[in-house]
């Protein structure tokens, strides 16, 4: 069981290049989220899905576009990238809680460590 | 998320010391996780935490919710060196069902000395 698998694990961009960073999992979750950390910021939520097909913003989406075409899958894509986007990205996915009485825990990818210069 | 305050932002402490971590909401909490993250890894789901007064119990971490859900604590007795690391306590902002909203203390950065 693969669980959260975030491709690629390191990356360096020159500033205005794009790029795209995929998330999977295979746990059938109905959300899933992207999250940035920095030293001393802990984690921030870019954008998050509560299904195929629908996205929202988080508390930092600025610079960023998300995709979930897939259940599975959900992309972060950086189109222009600028050196403040130099950092950790996490992605998580959880069940949905809807109609439900209990919470449920969010699974993290290893991350990805992007550098842009 | 400065809708989650932990405290303190780091802690230095002696093995075999007990110690605790705040992480406090001016919103009533749907749900509160904690997790711990190694330097340079993700993140190790520790507990959550849903009803008012709960309290549970991992090894030698505790955590509780307060009763009016907006307050955590999270208590290490008799720390070690593998208690090593950042702890971050989580929550679901959109009050009365997690509709995806889940964000983030500062996290609190925990060190222990042999």
């Amino acid at each position: 069981n693969a669980g959260v698998t975030q491709t690629p694990k390191f990356r360096v961009l020159k500033t205005g290049q794009s790029m795209t960073l995929l998330c999977a999992q295979d746990m059938n979750h109905e959300y899933m989220y992207w999250y940035r950390q920095d030293p001393g910021m802990g984690l921030r939520l870019i954008h998050y899905s509560v299904g195929e097909g629908t996205t929202a913003k988080g508390e930092v989406p600025d610079g960023y576009n998300v995709s979930r075409l897939k259940k599975q899958n959900f992309l972060l894509g950086l189109e222009s990238a600028a050196p403040s986007q130099t950092s950790v990205y996490f992605c998580a996915s959880s069940y949905s809680t809807r109609g439900r009485a209990l919470a449920t825990e969010a699974f993290f990818g290893q991350g990805t460590r992007l550098t842009v210069v | 998320s400065q809708e989650l305050e932990q405290s303190p932002q780091s802690l230095i402490v002696q093995e075999g010391k007990n110690l605790t971590i705040n992480c406090t909401s001016s919103k009533t909490l749907y749900g509160l996780y904690w997790y711990k993250q190694k330097y340079g890894e993700g993140l190790i789901f520790l507990m959550m935490l849903q009803k008012g007064g709960e309290e549970k119990s991992h090894e030698k971490i505790t955590a509780k919710l307060d009763e009016k859900k907006q307050q955590s604590s999270l208590h290490i007795t008799a720390s070690q060196p593998s208690h090593a690391g950042i702890y971050l306590c989580g929550a679901d902002m959109n009050y009365g069902g997690s509709q995806g909203n889940l964000i983030f203390g500062k996290g609190t950065k925990l060190s222990v000395k042999p």
